[in-house]
């Protein structure tokens, strides 16, 4: 059973551009939830979707934006890049407990 | 959710077992204790989660006390493989928990020839 799956694995962005992370999540799991990881803060919940509606959301600017598609498939956008944005970007997929990919390294530069 | 504590660090010797402590005195009746790890440069792992009974799965052993206000994750025999950060999470299923886990610092296990 193929396990959740994140592209790109590596990016490198500039201040002010935006990117877009896709997080395709296990077969027939219909959750999907993102997070960041960095070293001072720590894993920090970004948002959580559930049949292509946003259920949950965590305490981030709204330069940070998802979406769900119909076959579950996630994806995160963030906009207008900041450097304190270079974290490890990390999305799970749930029908209890959850289960997580490797996460997108994103640098900002 | 509730708050845990866990202790920054841990050794132990490779083959011997490794037992894990989590504080979590503020925990309500449906809150599920679960424990994840996390090797370096990769995504968390799921581990193993209970509510009040004891568990194990082919990875560890969950111990919750009586009183729910703390809880043991033991890896039987360690194995260098098993060097991580432990993080144990308590959460309620519902509501404002959608999709969520809370994780705080972890506990830095690191396995010794």
């Amino acid at each position: 059973k193929a396990g959740v799956t994140q592209t790109p694995r590596y990016l490198i962005k500039t201040r002010g551009q935006q990117v877009t992370l896709s997080c395709s999540p296990i077969s027939g799991h219909r959750s999907v939830s993102w997070y960041q990881q960095t070293p001072g803060q720590g894993l920090q919940f970004l948002f959580e979707y559930f049949s292509e509606t946003q259920r949950n959301k965590g305490n981030f600017p709204g330069r940070f934006s998802g979406r769900q598609f119909s076959n579950s498939r996630s994806e995160m956008n963030v906009s207008t890049l900041e450097l304190g944005d270079s974290a490890l970007y990390l999305c799970a997929s749930s029908l209890q407990p959850q289960h997580f990919g490797d996460g997108t390294r994103l640098s900002i530069l | 959710d509730a708050k845990t504590t866990q202790p920054t660090s841990m050794d132990c010797a490779e083959g011997r077992a490794a037992n894990l402590p989590c504080n979590h005195s503020t925990i309500s009746g449906n809150e599920y204790v679960y424990w994840y790890r996390q090797i370096h440069s990769q995504g968390p792992q799921y581990i193993i989660h209970g509510l009040k009974n004891n568990e194990t799965n082919e990875m560890a052993s969950l111990i919750i006390t009586e009183d729910r206000k703390s809880s043991t994750l033991i890896l039987p025999h360690a194995t260098l493989r098993d060097t991580a950060v432990y993080y144990c999470i308590v959460r309620d299923t519902g509501g404002t928990s959608y999709g969520k886990l809370t994780f705080g610092q972890g506990t830095i296990l690191t396995v010794h020839p």
